[in-house]
């Protein structure tokens, strides 16, 4: 069955420094990921994707994403965070096989604090 | 409007009760998306539309649940006889074309069930 982990309920850090929100995923095949972000009373925001290439892949806001094929892992980066960043964070994945549906984690807060 | 919109935000029924959930998706978009979204959970795959075929329902989690897109466009999901399980926010997603990576989310419908 695919699967999403997102093994931390919560992340904080303080402003300016960097964050990692981890994602590990189980799914036959090679998916396409994603992080999606989530503010009180909106809806998901597309952030960025991993489709094919460069393992290292750049989106919105100053994110950064590292896929890593033999850890089944796609963290999301960003080098200095900003108290605004703070907000409700998912991965997901589409598994080719099962067509364009997404499978998402269960989400991890971020929290940074000035 | 240029995004997602969904309508009502936020539904309160009783117990028994059927709802209707409105989703108008981006102009033009192709594929249509239904997801629900447990409190304290990522969102789950529902239904898949493109243009008006279903083409994919198998997340739909009792026949008590059914959605249809019959001009292409706009989508409805309905929920007969609700139940207090089926509590969550509903979310509708759009994509340009079946083979499009990047989902568009409408904020959401609460629906909480009495």
């Amino acid at each position: 069955a695919q699967s999403v982990a997102q093994p931390e309920d919560q992340v904080n850090v303080a402003e300016g420094n960097p964050l990692t929100v981890k994602c590990t995923y189980s799914v036959s095949g090679n998916p396409y990921l994603f992080w999606y972000v989530q503010y009180p009373n909106r809806g998901l925001q597309f952030l960025l994707k991993y489709i094919t290439g460069d393992n290292l892949v750049k989106g919105s806001y100053g994110f950064e994403a590292e896929f890593n094929k033999s850890q089944t892992s796609f963290h999301l980066k960003k080098p200095s965070a900003l108290v605004s960043d703070s907000a409700l964070y998912f991965c997901a994945v589409r598994p080719m096989e099962y067509g364009n549906k997404l499978v998402f984690g269960a989400g991890t807060i971020l929290r940074v604090k000035s | 409007g240029a995004g997602v919109s969904q309508s009502p935000r936020y539904k309160v029924a009783k117990r028994g009760q059927d709802v209707a959930l409105r989703c108008d998706p981006i102009s033009g978009h192709v594929s249509l998306f239904w997801y629900q979204q447990a409190l304290g959970q990522g969102p789950e795959f529902l239904t898949y539309f493109q243009n008006e075929a279903q083409l994919d329902k198998s997340g739909l989690p009792s026949d008590r649940f059914f959605a249809e897109r019959p001009e292409g466009s706009v989508s409805t999901l309905k929920i007969q006889r609700t139940q207090q399980e089926d509590s969550a926010v509903y979310l509708c997603a759009s994509t340009p074309g079946h083979s499009s990576t990047e989902a568009f989310f409408g904020q959401g419908t609460r629906l909480t069930v009495v």
